[in-house]
């Protein structure tokens, strides 16, 4: 199984803040990688395909990279609506897996 | 409008069974393969299983090979998931997604306790 390596666990921001989350794949997933964004008692929102796609709607501050085994996840200016947990998924082979989540709280 | 919407969950004794469904509409459900994604309380996600389009190709994590059974009905444009034999580590909420999508229906809570 491939494993997803997210970091970090949590972070506190500021508003305005740059925010950059990770995700490790523990082999090559070429770039069959997505990111999502989750708030309490709510499904996911996903918000980057094929690791550095925006989803349509998704604001533009949201951007993605990498491929193979390394990816980026990052939120140019932190805004109040963005404070959620995210995390990664990859779906390059079975069983697809997600990272363990980073939590971003208000500083 | 695309809508997914599961139902089924609830409270079930440790080896019993119970059935979800995803009711779908606003897409041709029949061209799409589906997904099911589960979260324990205070969780991570964890996916459980897809679906192709006809329904012959079935895919699962471990934890459930054996215990669940992913199908689907294409004329009732319906998603299910069968799950057998549970145990308190499948309690979760169950989500059923298009795959590759940003479609999610809402999640229904599936909990296994005596």
């Amino acid at each position: 199984d491939i494993r997803m390596t997210q970091s970090p666990s949590s972070l506190s921001a500021s508003v305005g803040d740059r925010v950059t989350i990770t995700c490790r794949a523990s082999q090559g997933i070429r770039n069959d990688l997505g990111w999502y964004q989750q708030k309490p008692g709510k499904a996911p929102k996903r918000l980057i395909f094929g690791a550095s796609n925006v989803q349509s709607g998704v604001p533009s501050r949201f951007s993605g990279s990498g491929s193979g085994t390394e990816f980026t996840l990052t939120i140019s200016s932190l805004q109040p609506e963005d404070f959620a947990t995210y995390y990664c998924l990859q779906h390059n082979s079975y069983p697809w897996t997600f990272g363990q989540g980073t939590k971003v709280e208000i500083k | 409008e695309v809508q997914l919407v599961e139902s089924g969950g609830g409270l079930v004794q440790p080896g019993g069974s119970l059935r979800l469904s995803c009711a779908t509409s606003g897409f041709t459900f029949s061209t799409y393969w589906m997904t099911w994604v589960r979260q324990a309380p205070g969780k991570g996600l964890e996916w459980v299983a897809n679906i192709n389009e006809d329904g012959s190709q079935k895919y699962y994590v471990d934890s459930v090979k054996g215990r669940f059974t992913i199908s689907r009905d294409n004329a009732k444009n319906s998603l299910y998931l069968q799950m057998n034999s549970l145990r308190a580590g499948d309690t979760a909420v169950y989500y059923c997604a298009i795959r590759y999508s940003d479609y999610w229906g809402q999640g229904t809570l599936v909990t296994v306790s005596s």
